[in-house]
């Protein structure tokens, strides 16, 4: 079953705004990881966030990690019609044999 | 440039037949996964394997098969097809078990009718 669980479900935005995403995690974990799944393709890599860490930047990406309420949060700042997509959590559980975990994702829409 | 490729990229198959979906990687990692995604579900992980000769069972493993001779590759048989394997399938590597980042192949869309 999912461990992470991503929220809202579907997102529709204008272009320009920012768009944030939240997930959801229930187990003590490594790091966290974000993807980005554009329609019909396989999923890619954005940032991963370490159970260490708070706050990460990369471009117009943000994530925050908040391990005592066991929750991320992604924001894509000025959003453009390009970043249409699926993003999905994936939480890497502490228990270091353990695969990633991925959440079902939210679909963010940016319209222009 | 390393990359992962799976073939086919789209399969329509019958009911019982079996089908072998093929993985193949050049990062050189030793972690490689499977995983299915339908709608309402996400991704869910059916298989992965940490080396060569080894395998693991995921989430959702009845009905699949893996095997792993070789770094490189890490096919998916699908034994007796049924209905409920039509999906979106997709492989995955790694170069840690989870403490790094996993790349992905662009899918195979099959179809058991």
């Amino acid at each position: 079953s999912q461990q992470g669980e991503e929220d809202p479900q579907a997102l529709s935005i204008q272009e320009g705004e920012n768009a944030t995403m939240n997930c959801s995690y229930k187990t003590s974990i490594n790091n966290l990881q974000w993807y980005r799944q554009n329609s019909g393709r396989g999923l890619v890599h954005l940032i991963l966030i370490r159970s260490n860490e708070r706050e990460k930047h990369s471009g117009r990406l943000r994530v925050t990690l908040d391990t005592s309420k066991k929750s991320s949060s992604l924001l894509i700042t000025a959003s453009r019609a390009a970043d249409t997509a699926s993003y999905f959590c994936a939480t890497a559980p502490n228990s270091g044999n353990t695969p990633l975990v991925f959440g079902k994702g939210t679909r963010l829409s940016v319209i222009a | 440039d390393a990359e992962i490729t799976q073939s086919p990229r789209h399969k329509i198959t019958e009911t019982g037949r079996q089908v072998t979906l093929a993985c193949h990687q050049t990062w050189n990692h030793n972690n490689m996964f499977w995983y299915r995604q339908d709608l309402g579900h996400g991704l869910r992980l059916i298989h992965y394997s940490y080396g060569v000769q080894d395998t693991n069972k995921g989430e959702v493993s009845d009905g699949y098969s893996v095997s792993r001779s070789n770094t490189e590759d890490l096919p998916l048989t699908l034994e007796s097809a049924a209905s409920s394997q039509t999906s979106v399938y997709f492989c995955a590597s790694s170069a840690s078990k989870g403490a790094r980042e996993q790349y992905f192949g662009p899918g195979t869309r099959l179809t058991v009718t």
